[in-house]
Formats: structure tokens, C-alpha cells, sequence
């Protein structure tokens, strides 16, 4: 597509449900973020993936949070039983990735609250 | 790891120039990126630095020295819109990933 997608944009779930959160990113890139952002701060890396290679996971702040991103393309940030400071805004991100020195693209994001 | 420092918070006048700074500390330094984000929006992409010395467009201008771990973002002729936060990101790492710093939040004044 002509950019990076997340769906959905608004996500509000209850106390200790599981939610899935997805990304299209932009077609022919290969490499992958994920980012959290808390009301006011700055983005929170969660993880990279970068064409077929191990992801990087070093930012998932428990293991509540895992992602997958299936065929080199669309990806899926799930956390499960989640809890009120999961609500976050959940930023995705692609690049063309391997060496070549491109920004990263954003999608709008999906706001999610926890009640 | 890798570690950004920004300032929090600026204040500038409309019309105005500003200068706005980033250290970074990382192994592998393979770039470093201004985004900039409305209040509510998705970051966009302002400047890209990966060797030493100013790039300028427009009004923005971006710096960098490697040795010094330093940036800066510079604004110039300041419009009320510019008001906004504005995130250095520094590419590095074992694995190469972008990591942000937590933004500094401009406001323009008339």
C-alpha cells in the first residue's frame, strides 16, 4: 500500500483479555518496529525484525508481549492478559531496511486502553 | 545499549531561530534521525544524518559530530505550526535497530 497500516486505530478491552494488534507495513520493506507510547513520552522500543533474520525482542517488557510477523510482511503484536499500563499508543513502524540508509515510516497507530 | 539524551521541554518565540540537542551513546553508530510529532499524530520524518557536519533543508537543519556522540536540530524563521515534539532516533546496536529518545517538546509563542 502507499503506507504503513495498523488496524484497529482505537482498541479498548477489558482487565486480562488478550488483543491483537496488526501491522501492514510498506510494500517491499524489510525491516520492522514496533514502539509503545505512554500519554506525553517518547517511543518505547518493543521489537525489530529485519527480513528473515532472528528478531530483536530486547524491548518486550514482559512475556505477556510477543510479535510474529508472517511471509516478510504483515505483522502482529499480541499481548495477552493485559493490564491497565498496557494502554499505550502502539506505533509501527517499516524501513527498507538491510544497509541502506532510508528512514523509518510510520502508521498512525492503535490507542489502546485497558479498563 | 543505547542511550539518547534530550532536552524535555523548549520555549521559542515566532520568527525565531531554535536549536535543539541530542547525545547518544551506542556501538555500530549507522545514523542518526529528527522526526517530528504533533500532539495525537505518528512521527514524521524530518532529517537523516550518518557522517560528520550539517544538512540543511529548508528551514530545518540537522548536525552531526560521531566523536562527540552529538546532534542538533535547527529551526529557523519559526511558524506557530512548528510547535510539536521533536524525537532524535540513532541507528546502532548488534542488531542495527532505531532507537528513539523521549522527544523534546517544542512550543512556539507569538
Amino acid at each position: 500500500g502507499a503506507g504503513v497500516s495498523q488496524s484497529p486505530s482505537n482498541k479498548v478491552t477489558e482487565k486480562g483479555k488478550d488483543v491483537e494488534l496488526r501491522c501492514d507495513p510498506i510494500s517491499g520493506h524489510t525491516a520492522l518496529y514496533w514502539y509503545r507510547q505512554s500519554l506525553g513520552q517518547g517511543l518505547e522500543f518493543l521489537i525489530y525484525f529485519q527480513g528473515n533474520s532472528a528478531p530483536d525482542k530486547s524491548g518486550l517488557p514482559s512475556d505477556r508481549f510477543s510479535a510474529e510477523r508472517t511471509g516478510g510482511s504483515v505483522s502482529t503484536l499480541t499481548i495477552q492478559r493485559t493490564q491497565q499500563e498496557d494502554s499505550a499508543v502502539y506505533l509501527c513502524a517499516s524501513r527498507l531496511g538491510g544497509n541502506r540508509q532510508t528512514e523509518a515510516f510510520f502508521g498512525q497507530g492503535t490507542r489502546l486502553t485497558v479498563v | 545499549g543505547q542511550n539518547i539524551d534530550q532536552p524535555t521541554e523548549m520555549t521559542a518565540t515566532e520568527g525565531a531561530i531554535v536549536q535543539i540537542n541530542c547525545t547518544y551513546q551506542t556501538s555500530g553508530f549507522n545514523g542518526l534521525f529528527w522526526y517530528q510529532q504533533h500532539a495525537g499524530e505518528a512521527p514524521t520524518f524530518l532529517s537523516y544524518n550518518v557522517l560528520d557536519g550539517l544538512e540543511e533543508k529548508g528551514r530545518f537543519s540537522s548536525f552531526l559530530s560521531r566523536s562527540k556522540g552529538y546532534s542538533y536540530l535547527l529551526l529557523k524563521e519559526l511558524q506557530m505550526k512548528d510547535s510539536a515534539s521533536y524525537l532524535c532516533a540513532v541507528r546502532g546496536g548488534g542488531y542495527q535497530k532505531v532507537t528513539f529518545g523521549t522527544g523534546t517538546k517544542l512550543q512556539v509563542i507569538p
